[in-house]
């Protein structure tokens, strides 16, 4: 079970706005940044968002991270077919001093 | 562009020693956490642990006592070796870097090799 809680699914339609939630403590996500990470089928996990709401270059912006207390949300806009993918959120955690990752969220786009 | 490039054996029997080694290119190994991600089939991803380019590191309360995670700054490589491997060690390994948040502190992963499949089966 990860220190992390994210909903294992979440789902839309093209074209809509979906979000999915990252629930953590004050050892974690309360004192430190949140980074989001999207893994498309058979690849390696690729930085969508990091320092809560930040982008790297080349994602697109309707990516969009916030983070409120011992949460953190990632939203999609107008989601697309190729946006279909498992979604992890990861931060500090100052107690065990490692990264930790939530569960993950298998997002389908109906 | 930086890219990282795991190697090593696919297949560990189980009782012994895995190992991995990763290599750097496209950028300095400086002044970023060096660091080893699995992911069993069909699971979540799990931090193993990271390396500075000084030589310190940090590991994984529940892995601890079996990994040991070292770098060559020459060779631009850093590598994971953990004991007493188990099938329950099955795995995708990714090496990675990590930005650094605060002192000690990983902030973001921000560079992901492609991935090793390591298997541990008699």
């Amino acid at each position: 079970q990860s220190v992390l809680t994210q909903p294992p699914s979440a789902s839309g339609t093209p074209g809509q706005r979906v979000t999915m939630s990252c629930s953590g403590s004050s050892s974690n996500i309360g004192n430190n940044y949140v980074s989001w990470y999207q893994q498309l089928p058979g690849t390696a996990p690729k930085l969508l968002i990091h320092r809560n709401n930040q982008r790297p270059s080349g994602v697109p912006d309707r990516f969009s991270g916030s983070k409120s207390g011992t949460s953190a949300s990632l939203a999609i806009s107008g989601l697309r077919s190729e946006d279909e993918a498992d979604y992890y959120c990861a931060t500090w955690d100052d107690s065990l001093s490692v990264v930790i990752f939530g569960g993950g969220t298998k997002l389908t786009v109906l | 562009q930086v890219q990282l490039q795991e190697s090593g054996p696919g297949l560990v029997k189980p009782s012994e020693t895995l190992s991995l080694n990763c290599t750097v290119s496209g950028g300095s190994i400086s002044s970023y956490y060096w660091s080893w991600i699995r992911q069993p089939p069909g699971k979540g991803l799990e931090y193993i642990g990271y390396i500075y380019y000084s030589g310190s590191t940090k590991y994984s309360p529940s892995l601890k006592s079996r990994v040991t995670i070292s770098v060559d700054t020459s060779k631009s490589q850093f590598s994971l070796k953990l004991s007493s491997v188990t099938a329950a060690d099955t795995a995708i390994y990714y090496c990675a870097r990590g930005s650094i948040a605060v002192a000690g502190a990983v902030g973001s992963i921000d560079y992901w090799g492609q991935g090793a499949l390591v298997t541990v089966s008699s």
